[in-house]
């Protein structure tokens, strides 16, 4: 099985830089997505890593290792806008596709 | 706008009643996922369809069920509702590589009175 922790709630300062942790135990591993959800809404891609290291996508950075069974997204020049969930989740191995998510972590940007 | 198109966006309907929720895939993708998401919880995987097989099953209940069909749309049905399966239910859809992110729909919000 899988099993994702996220911190629940962070709050982080517009203009700011914010860093959103994920930790992941997986039996099979395909690559490791970041999503954005505002309330409401569908989730919306951000990033995806497979390989160990960092992927830069403009304001928003993540970063894999693999033998940790750890990631992080992170948000530059935060922005009221970036208020949102943010979900991980994990791919398993091939043959089973699905995404397995995380609850998410609810971030709020105060001015 | 991701492509896959759920509908209906909302539906009300009473305890023990069924209901259908449609999904149409972007085109070119052959997956299509289901997923719940309750009030303040984390998106549950239901299940998945790969060009109209069965392909994964979660924790998706028995009075649920689902279908794929040949034009790759998707019909979720859930039967003898209960007031705790009110929640959003989302389709998404992605494409065959496996760095192929899911691109979901708006969902429906289901709401059991």
């Amino acid at each position: 099985g899988q099993n994702i922790d996220q911190p629940t709630e962070m709050t982080a300062t517009e203009g700011a830089i914010v860093q959103i942790n994920c930790t992941y135990q997986t039996s099979g591993f395909n690559g490791l997505f970041w999503y954005q959800q505002h309330a409401g809404e569908a989730p919306t891609f951000l990033s995806y890593n497979v390989l160990d290291g960092l992927e830069e996508k403009g304001r928003f950075s993540s970063f894999l290792s693999r033998s940790k069974g750890y990631s992080y997204l992170l948000l530059k020049e935060l922005q009221m806008k970036d208020s949102a969930s943010y979900l991980c989740a994990v791919r398993g191995s091939r043959g089973n596709e699905k995404l397995t998510f995380g609850t998410g972590t609810r971030l709020t940007i105060i001015p | 706008d991701s492509g896959v198109t759920q509908t209906p966006k909302h539906l009300i309907t009473a305890t023990g009643q069924r209901v259908t929720l449609r999904c149409s895939p972007r085109s070119g993708d052959l997956s299509v996922y289901w997923y719940q998401q309750s009030l303040d919880q984390g998106l549950q995987f239901l299940i998945q369809y790969y060009n109209g097989e069965e392909r994964a099953k979660g924790n998706i209940l028995e009075r649920f069920s689902a279908q794929q069909f040949p034009d790759l749309h998707s019909e979720l049905n859930l039967s003898s509702l209960e007031l705790g399966d009110s929640a959003l239910y989302f389709c998404a859809s992605s494409g065959r590589t496996v760095n192929s992110p899911l691109h979901f729909g708006n969902g429906t919000r289901l709401t059991v009175t």
